[in-house]
């Protein structure tokens, strides 16, 4: 039972270059995420996903674009990335979106651009 | 806009002592306060949550208090153990609006043998 898959782990970039992170799950949920993890700020929404065919921006999305490929996966995309896009980067699923959803998470993306 | 607030930013605490983690939120819709585990180089995990109608809940050595009127919710760790040391954060959410979770800052919490 994989759960929520994330590639690739690691990944170093150079300013300007782009690249998409790959998300999927095989827990059948509708709604998908992606967070970013920073150094004393927590996890912050970049984009949603509340059902197959939707996304919504989060409290970060500038900079990035996502696509909801189908209903097991979910891509985040850096056209041009920038030195402050260097975080971890989560997706993560549920059930449905709203109160007492669980979310799950994968167990990241650590992205470094220089 | 910091909309759920967490302190201490970090935390240690002797084996066997209680761990207390605090948490306050703005924003009134919210509905859903869970808290999640995260030890280093894996994904954030569900720990323990509570909806507003109810002022504790308490899960094995994990208990959740809640106080509605003051906006804040902390978790308590009783009879800490090294194997608790990980990084906690509170979050919320609410079933309108942008229905996703709103994440603290985390609390690095080191349990010290």
């Amino acid at each position: 039972n994989a759960g929520v898959t994330q590639t690739p782990k690691f990944q170093v970039l150079k300013t300007g270059q782009s690249m998409t992170l790959q998300c999927a799950q095989d827990m059948n949920h509708n709604s998908m995420y992606w967070y970013r993890q920073d150094p004393g700020m927590g996890l912050r929404l970049i984009y949603y996903s509340a059902s197959e065919g939707t996304t919504d921006k989060g409290e970060v999305p500038n900079g990035y674009n996502v696509s909801r490929l189908n209903k097991r996966e979910f891509s985040l995309r850096l056209e041009s990335a920038a030195p402050s896009q260097t975080s971890v980067y989560f997706c993560a699923s549920s059930e449905a979106g709203g109160a007492g959803n669980t979310i799950y998470f994968g167990e990241g993306s650590w992205l470094t651009v220089v | 806009q910091q909309q759920v607030k967490q302190s201490p930013q970090s935390l240690i605490v002797q084996k066997g002592g209680i761990s207390i983690i605090n948490c306050a939120y703005e924003n009134t819709a919210f509905d859903y306060f869970p808290w999640y585990q995260q030890f280093p180089g894996k994904g954030p995990a569900l720990l323990i949550a509570i909806r507003p109608d109810v002022s504790e809940k308490k899960e094995g050595r994990f208990t959740i208090s809640f106080n509605k009127s003051a906006k804040q919710f902390s978790l308590h760790i009783m009879d800490s153990q090294p194997g608790d040391s990980a990084t906690y954060f509170c979050a919320a959410s609410a079933d309108t609006g942008r229905r996703a979770l709103t994440f603290g800052s985390g609390t690095r919490l080191q349990v010290q043998p």
